[in-house]
């Protein structure tokens, strides 16, 4: 079974709107991290935001939040007034076990293309 | 500052062929990794090494070797080259295993001909 699931290849926005980009993911750790990472054309991964399991708040990053629900195991990034420059790839990644733990892997899910538009 | 560094950016070779990409890290950190992008874009990791022990090595072909002289160098050489090895490499690195961000290099791109 997939850990990360990202069910929009493309997505599509107009410049100044919010844009949801969903992420499910999988596994039986009570504790685990959420990643956003996000790809330009110009191909470096540069890192967004990050959730913890046992967070109680949804995490905020300047334009960028995530919308944690738990039970539905899902870690959807939001992104309020999108601009020219936020086209790129998006993925969402998940690290099982506390921080620390040895087996750091970080799984990433197969990325959404996100396209802003003027 | 670079904070995590790959080269070559771009390394054009043939089948066959062994080749060396070098990582290092000025951040300080215990851990580096590297991850191998396809051509789908899909990002998996290989290797994962914490004060240069190897502590995760994920069923990658025994052609692919890394190697970490210190923990702020983490150098990934590839013996007989496969076209199936095309593809960008990165690096990364974290605090600890499992600390969050991971700090990414910019990525080596790898043409295999």
């Amino acid at each position: 079974a997939q850990k990360i699931t990202q069910t929009q290849p493309g997505m599509f926005v107009q410049e100044k709107e919010a844009v949801t980009l969903d992420c499910t993911y999988d596994t039986s750790d009570p504790s685990y991290g959420l990643f956003w990472y996000k790809q330009p054309s110009s191909g470096e991964m540069i890192f967004l935001i990050y959730q913890g399991s046992y967070d109680q708040q949804n995490a905020t990053e300047g334009r960028y939040s995530l919308n944690f629900q738990k039970a539905r195991k899902s870690a959807n990034l939001v992104i309020s007034a999108s601009q020219l420059g936020d086209s790129a790839m998006y993925f969402c990644a998940m690290r099982e076990g506390g921080r620390g733990s040895t087996l750091g892997r970080l799984y990433f899910g197969r990325g959404t293309q996100l396209t802003v538009w003027p | 500052d670079t904070a995590v560094s790959q080269t070559p950016k771009y390394l054009v070779t043939q089948m066959g062929n062994d080749k060396s990409i070098k990582c290092e890290q000025n951040l300080g950190h215990d851990t580096m990794y590297w991850y191998k992008q396809d051509s789908k874009k899909f990002l998996k990791i290989m290797f994962s090494y914490n004060n240069k022990e190897l502590i995760i090595n994920e069923t990658v072909p025994n052609r692919f070797s890394p190697k970490s002289p210190d923990k702020a160098h983490l150098n990934l050489h590839i013996n007989s080259l496969e076209l199936g090895d095309s593809a960008v490499y990165f690096c990364a690195s974290s605090q600890r295993p499992g600390e969050q961000p991971q700090h990414f290099g910019d990525g080596t791109r790898l043409s295999i001909l």
